[in-house]
């Protein structure tokens, strides 16, 4: 799986946009793009994943630059619970064991009230 | 569906000693994956079992096995324990087959080697 670039870190105040940023210049045509947060004391949990279009869910929206060299993690309002490390994560489905994500070091996100 | 859980939370064991941690995952789920997470880093994986064998490893030495069951438990086995081994370990469990699989974790089994 290829590598990804993150923050270490960044700030956002509670009730703001938080747009994380993660770099993936290698990126194959097949790889999906997946985004994890592991919140203090907790397990990763599942956010959001796309391969090519921009992406929705309930928690957040996955923007993906045209070329795939990048994307964006958005949470449209923050909260104090969004505090939190936040991984980018390249999945082939066609490579490797399909249970092994390749976990980086992670943007730390904190949020002020 | 019932979330992932791992037992124990902590644990405390001396260098050389053997450990077992155990991970009860979803109903329905046929994956089982073990990661290490040291302080301050991401989660690395260690293996991966599917239908009760292994089915995919990373750089970890073989002192690190698994077994998966039936019932959705499956158990991470440590032995001759190494100070290095002090960390937080995952398991998360997931149905493969699909490319958008998505795994589950619990909320980890921190081990202390002293």
């Amino acid at each position: 799986d290829a590598k990804t670039t993150q923050p270490n870190s960044m700030e956002s105040n509670e009730e703001e946009p938080v747009h994380l940023p993660c770099n993936h210049s290698t990126i194959s045509g097949t790889d999906y793009i997946h985004w994890y947060r592991q919140l203090p004391s907790q397990g990763p949990e599942y956010v959001i994943h796309g391969l090519t279009s921009n992406v929705n869910n309930r928690m957040a929206s996955l923007a993906i630059a045209e070329d795939r060299k990048s994307s964006t993690l958005i949470l449209h309002r923050a909260t104090l619970r969004d505090a939190a490390v936040y991984y980018c994560i390249l999945r082939d489905p066609y490579g490797g064991s399909q249970g092994n994500l390749i976990f980086g070091k992670g943007t730390k996100l904190s949020v002020k009230p | 569906e019932t979330g992932v859980t791992q037992s124990p939370t902590h644990l405390i064991k001396t260098r050389g000693q053997q450990v077992t941690l155990r991970c009860s995952s979803q109903s329905g789920h046929n994956t089982v994956s073990w990661y290490q997470q040291a302080l301050g880093q991401g989660p690395q994986f260690i293996f991966q079992y599917y239908r009760e064998e292994e089915n995919g490893r990373g750089n970890f030495p073989p002192r690190f096995s698994g077994l998966q069951f039936p019932n959705y438990s499956s158990e991470l086995n440590v032995n001759a324990l190494e100070l290095d081994d002090s960390a937080l370990y995952l398991c998360a469990s997931g149905r493969t087959g699909g490319y958008q699989e998505t795994q589950y974790f619990g909320p980890g089994t921190r081990l202390l080697v002293l």
